[in-house]
């Protein structure tokens, strides 16, 4: 049984470009998560998606950061025209369900530089 | 709205070393309370948690107990290893949606 599989693992972009990351939940799993990490920080909380919605949000940039978890395949976190602060490692975790006793399986992240 | 605060690394040791991290978390409710590990360049791996007020979360020769009164969830490990050198995460779970709130984190470095 597969753990959460990110990809990449390392992404490099120049600014005003497009990046597109990837995460594979374990196998039955519904609930996705995804975190940010700035340098020397601890994990943010972006946002929390099941299969087709998006349940919280309340982590997430207005403008520029999108997510979804579709029916078929991976969650797909976008973030367009990149800017040198959105430079970070993100996190993906998913979990069977929720109610407070459930573990969170993290993956290994995708580290973004923007040059 | 929900917090956590841990102390601030890094913290050096030498093996065999007692290690306290201390984390205490502000929330409305019950939520449960993580340690997660992160060696480098790796993502996060759960270490210890715990559900409810009293409850000792226990992994690896590491121990946190819930502490209502307190607010605090203390991380403790009687006699640390090289291989412990990483840095550690408090977390608290919203007892709705199971989002996790973070602390900053804890580098810890032991040396032999």
């Amino acid at each position: 049984n597969a753990g959460v599989m990110q990809n990449p693992r390392h992404l490099v972009r120049r600014r005003g470009q497009e990046a597109r990351l990837r995460c594979s939940p374990m196998k039955g799993h519904s609930h996705v998560y995804w975190y940010r990490q700035l340098p020397e920080e601890g994990l943010k909380f972006m946002v929390y998606l099941q299969k087709e919605n998006i349940i919280d949000e309340s982590g997430m940039p207005k403008e520029r950061f999108s997510a979804e978890f579709p029916k078929e395949g991976p969650s797909i976190l976008r973030i367009q025209q990149v800017v040198r602060g959105d430079s970070a490692a993100y996190f993906c975790a998913s979990s069977p369900q929720t109610g407070g006793n459930t573990e969170a399986f993290f993956g290994q992240g995708t580290r973004l530089t923007v040059v | 709205g929900d917090s956590v605060t841990q102390m601030e690394g890094p913290v050096t040791l030498s093996e065999e070393a007692f290690l306290t991290i201390n984390c205490t978390y502000t929330a409305t409710g019950y939520p449960s309370l993580f340690w997660y590990v992160q060696y480098p360049g790796e993502g996060l791996q759960l270490l210890l948690k715990a559900t409810k007020a009293d409850d000792k979360g226990s992994n690896k020769g590491f121990e946190a107990t819930y502490r209502k009164e307190t607010t605090s969830f203390h991380l403790e490990k009687g006699s640390v290893q090289v291989s412990d050198s990483a840095v550690y995460f408090c977390a608290l779970s919203d007892s709705n949606t199971d989002k996790l709130i973070f602390g900053t984190g804890t580098r810890l470095q032991v040396f032999p």
